[in-house]
């Protein structure tokens, strides 16, 4: 059981460039959540899925795109990356029908650089 | 706006003692909180988590309390270890939005020898 798994550990970015941040879990959870970490701010919400086929925009859900095709799968894309986009991004998974347990599990995070 | 406040970026207490971590919201529609544990280049790890309609939720050394009068929550850890030390955060979601977490900015716990 692997838990909630991210690719890749790290980036770096030039401006204007596109990517997508891969987030994937084994653990058969409905929600599936993106936030990102700044220094002094907690993590910030950008977008979220309830099932597959299913998103919705989170606080900050500005220059990100998401798309649920399957459970397991939520990846991130950047459109066009931006210095304010420098950050830690985690994604998450939670709630399980058989336990009905609500709390967020996190992957490990990307670091995304943008010069 | 933040509507999940920890006040106190840092915490130093010795092993052994209790570590009481703080946390304020605004949103009187969260109902259930939740404490997340975090060491550096890791994601946050669940630690515990309680529902408005009880006071208290104990897990071990751990336990969360509320006060939804204040809309205060705290967490106790009792005896503390240094394996305990790193940022804590508190957050919060409302009825049917368990998907949507609402986190505080954090508070970083040293425990020392």
């Amino acid at each position: 059981n692997a838990g909630v798994t991210q690719t890749p550990k790290f980036q770096v970015l030039k401006t204007g460039q596109s990517m997508t941040l891969q987030c994937a879990q084994d653990m058969n959870h409905e929600y599936m959540s993106w936030y990102r970490q700044d220094p002094g701010m907690g993590l910030r919400l950008i977008h979220y899925s309830v099932g597959a086929g299913i998103t919705d925009q989170g606080e900050v859900p500005n220059g990100y795109n998401v798309s649920r095709s399957t459970t397991e799968d939520f990846p991130l894309r950047l459109l066009s990356a931006a210095p304010s986009q420098t950050s830690v991004y985690f994604c998450a998974s939670s709630y399980s029908r058989r336990t009905g347990s609500y709390e967020q599990y996190f992957g490990p995070g990307t670091r995304l650089t943008v010069t | 706006d933040q509507q999940v406040k920890q006040n106190s970026p840092s915490l130093s207490v010795q092993e052994g003692r209790i570590s009481i971590l703080n946390c304020d919201y605004t949103n009187s529609m969260f109902d259930y909180f939740l404490w997340y544990k975090k060491y550096p280049a890791e994601g946050p790890t669940f630690l515990i988590s309680i529902s408005s309609i009880k006071d208290k939720n104990e897990d071990g050394r751990f336990t969360v309390f509320l006060n939804k009068s204040a809309k205060h929550l705290s967490l106790h850890i009792v005896p503390s270890q240094p394996g305990d030390s790193a940022v804590y955060f508190c957050a919060a979601s409302g009825t049917g939005t368990a998907s949507k977490l609402t986190f505080g900015t954090g508070t970083r716990l040293q425990v020392t020898l």
